[in-house]
């Protein structure tokens, strides 16, 4: 069976630190990946979006930026985080396009 | 513009008391509406997918419909255990990859 994994569960980091999160997934090969940030009383935002290895599609500007440098390997990045990227962040993959999304169980990310 | 509402925001349940949650949706040309549950801290999981109006789903206590602009969660007979927030998305003609998701109704059921 298939399986996410997502890590760290909790990261609490200063602005203007940098920034790496991760995400890998078992079981199936070439799965589109994607990254999601959760805001309290807002729907989940898709960020980034790789329907395979170093393609990388982004949906929303911002300070953040994808790699996808193995078929099951994701990862989160930014070289400076500010006040604004706190948030749960959950990773997310998919057989196909029209095919459900599974989750990680996120990263609460808190910046001081 | 909302391609996804959903309501309540938060529910309140009595052990047993059947009710049903609402997710309403504009975007063109369905390709997919998804349930998900989600627990606190955790990510969402996934619960069903309909394609299409009319279809139907079920598992253990939980039903999915679905008509042109909307789909229902009818929760039969809850348990505390069901305590959770459903979020909905939905996948359309004019979506790309993306799923839009709402903000959820949060379930308590109280024993």
């Amino acid at each position: 069976s298939q399986t996410i994994h997502q890590w760290p569960a909790t990261l609490v980091q200063p602005v203007g630190s940098p920034l790496s999160l991760e995400c890998t997934v078992e079981g199936t090969s070439n799965p589109n990946l994607y990254w999601y940030r959760q805001a309290a009383g807002r729907g989940l935002q898709l960020l980034f979006y790789s329907v395979g290895i170093g393609q990388i599609s982004s949906e929303v500007p911002q300070n953040l930026s994808a790699s996808r440098p193995q078929d099951r390997q994701f990862i989160l990045s930014s070289k400076k985080l500010l006040l604004s990227d706190s948030g749960f962040y959950l990773c997310a993959w998919s057989v196909r396009a029209d095919q459900p999304q599974h989750f990680g169980d996120g990263t609460r990310l808190s910046i001081l | 513009e909302d391609q996804v509402t959903q309501s309540p925001e938060a529910l309140r349940l009595q052990e047993g008391e059947s009710s049903s949650l609402n997710c309403s949706y504009t975007v063109s040309g369905l390709r997919g509406l998804f349930w998900y549950r989600q627990d606190p801290g955790k990510g969402p999981e996934f619960l069903f997918t309909l394609y299409s109006a009319g279809e139907e789903k079920e598992k253990e206590r939980l039903k999915a419909t679905l008509t042109k602009k909307e789909s229902f969660l009818h929760i039969t007979a809850p348990k505390p255990e069901d305590s959770a927030t459903y979020l909905c998305a939905v996948r359309g003609s004019n979506t790309g990859n993306q799923f839009y998701f709402g903000t959820g109704t949060s379930l308590t059921v109280i024993p």
